[in-house]
């Protein structure tokens, strides 16, 4: 069963940059596609970004240049990195499978609540 | 980017009641519609793909419809475990986008 976990620090402070791991147990990132997705404070939903099989990635153009996302293949896990973080950053993030070939997230980690908070 | 408005932002509905949830995108999507649930404290949970398509494990009460801008979520009879939000997702173009959210409550 493909299983992610996040996990990183729940408090930033502002201008920081915010890091985020996704472990992935039950399937390699070698194949498809994995994201990150966060949900704001009252339901809204915002696509950040993803990294492919091969290690391209394609990001929102809303994050401009502050947001990358890597892997490392021998530990099976993603990573989220997002620069110059501000409050309008307080979110839970999620990390998902993208399963290409439908346009749509079929397996979601549990999420985590971070807070940009001086 | 494509706008996904999401209807109606809450409704409450009575066990065994049909719900039926909308969302429109700004443009045809052609059928690159997936819809979610979200129980609270809950990570997402994919029930629709393509528009239409029921994903594996998800009750068969569940259907989703539609074409072009015009999508829709339907609930054939409407369970206590059936409470929480789902929001609808295009795939279409970059940058995916999302839905508001529809709050479901039992009445």
């Amino acid at each position: 069963e493909v299983q992610l976990q996040e996990s990183g620090p729940g408090l930033v402070k502002p201008s920081q940059s915010l890091s985020l791991t996704c472990s992935v147990t039950g399937y390699s990132i070698t194949s498809n596609y994995w994201g990150w997705i966060r949900k704001f404070p009252g339901n809204k939903m915002e696509w950040m970004g993803y990294i492919s099989y091969s290690g391209s990635t394609s990001y929102n153009p809303s994050l401009k240049s502050r947001i990358s996302i890597t892997r490392d293949t021998s530990k099976n896990q993603f990573f989220l990195q997002l620069n110059s973080v501000t409050t309008e950053d307080t979110a839970t993030y999620y990390c998902a499978r993208y399963y290409y070939s439908g346009d749509y997230f079929d397996y979601w980690g549990q999420g985590v609540m971070v807070t940009v908070s001086s | 980017d494509i706008q996904m408005t999401q209807s109606p932002a809450s409704l409450s509905a009575s066990l065994g009641e049909t719900v039926t949830i909308q969302c429109r995108a700004s443009e045809d999507i052609y059928s690159g519609l997936a819809w979610y649930q979200q129980k609270p404290g809950k990570s997402p949970q994919l029930l629709i793909y393509g528009a239409s398509s029921l994903q594996d494990g998800v009750p068969s009460r569940f259907s989703g419809s539609g074409s072009g801008t015009q999508y829709s979520l339907k609930i054939s009879s409407m369970q206590t475990e059936d409470e929480g939000v789902y929001f609808c997702q295009q795939g279409l173009k970059y940058p995916f986008t999302f839905g508001s959210g529809t709050k479901l409550e039992i009445k």
